[in-house]
């Protein structure tokens, strides 16, 4: 149990549509961050959220974007859906500051997205 | 994307046999993390790896930060049918950012 859940678990959506995945982190994990996981790849780094702020990016396009909310909650949004989006979506979140390993980053079961 | 270089992709070995796997880049990094993912979960952290030569151990697990920065492997010892799943390796760069860079992973089949 890593204490981060999002929602939906899975998610079905036509191309063009907007989606809007969610993410709740334990308390005191200030830190979020969000990977896009396409079959048979391991996941990669979208953006990620420190107090409210976006600081640090992937090369994802400004239609990715995020929000991160005081009560340690999180959402990605994604505008203009493409085939291509369809993936794993994992939030994962942490303590701020301190070395990875005494606040290990810690990722929920994630939200299957297939875009039709 | 960028993704580290993991190898193998997959492996099939016998409940008891020993296992090993490693991960290179082309770049440094100063953090190495091994993930293991079961279906339908997302991925959980075994070991994390901070200086260069650091050997640590997880139970059956042994993990390695490889000299030059560029590499890292993980070893399992004695496998078990619970060691099914996908094992990835990620690197962090030194930096404010928590990006993650992951290889493709290695997907372990054991047979009991």
């Amino acid at each position: 149990e890593t204490g981060v859940t999002q929602s939906p678990t899975h998610l079905i959506k036509t191309r063009g549509q907007q989606v809007t995945l969610r993410c709740s982190s334990q308390s005191g994990h200030n830190t979020v961050s969000w990977y896009q996981q396409a079959l048979g790849q391991g996941p990669q780094f979208i953006f990620q959220y420190y107090r409210e702020e976006e600081n640090g990016r992937g090369n994802f396009p400004p239609r990715f974007s995020g929000l991160q909310f005081p009560n340690y909650s999180s959402e990605l949004n994604v505008n203009a859906l493409e085939l291509d989006d369809s993936a794993l979506y994992l939030c994962a979140s942490r303590r701020n500051p301190g070395p990875l390993g005494s606040s290990p980053l810690h990722f929920g079961n994630g939200t299957r997205l297939t875009v039709t | 994307g960028q993704q580290l270089n993991q190898s193998p992709q997959s492996m099939f070995i016998q409940e008891g046999e020993d296992v090993s796997m490693n991960c290179t880049s082309s770049s440094i990094f100063n953090t190495w993390l091994w993930y293991k993912q079961e279906p339908g979960e997302g991925p959980v952290l075994l070991i994390a790896l901070y200086k260069a030569g650091e050997l640590t151990s997880n139970g059956r697990l042994t993990a390695q930060f490889g000299i030059t920065r560029k590499d890292s492997f993980l070893n399992i010892s004695a496998s078990i049918p619970s060691d099914v799943g996908i094992y990835f390796c990620a690197g962090r760069r030194q930096g404010g950012s928590e990006k993650l860079v992951f290889g493709k992973g290695t997907k372990l089949t054991v047979n009991p």
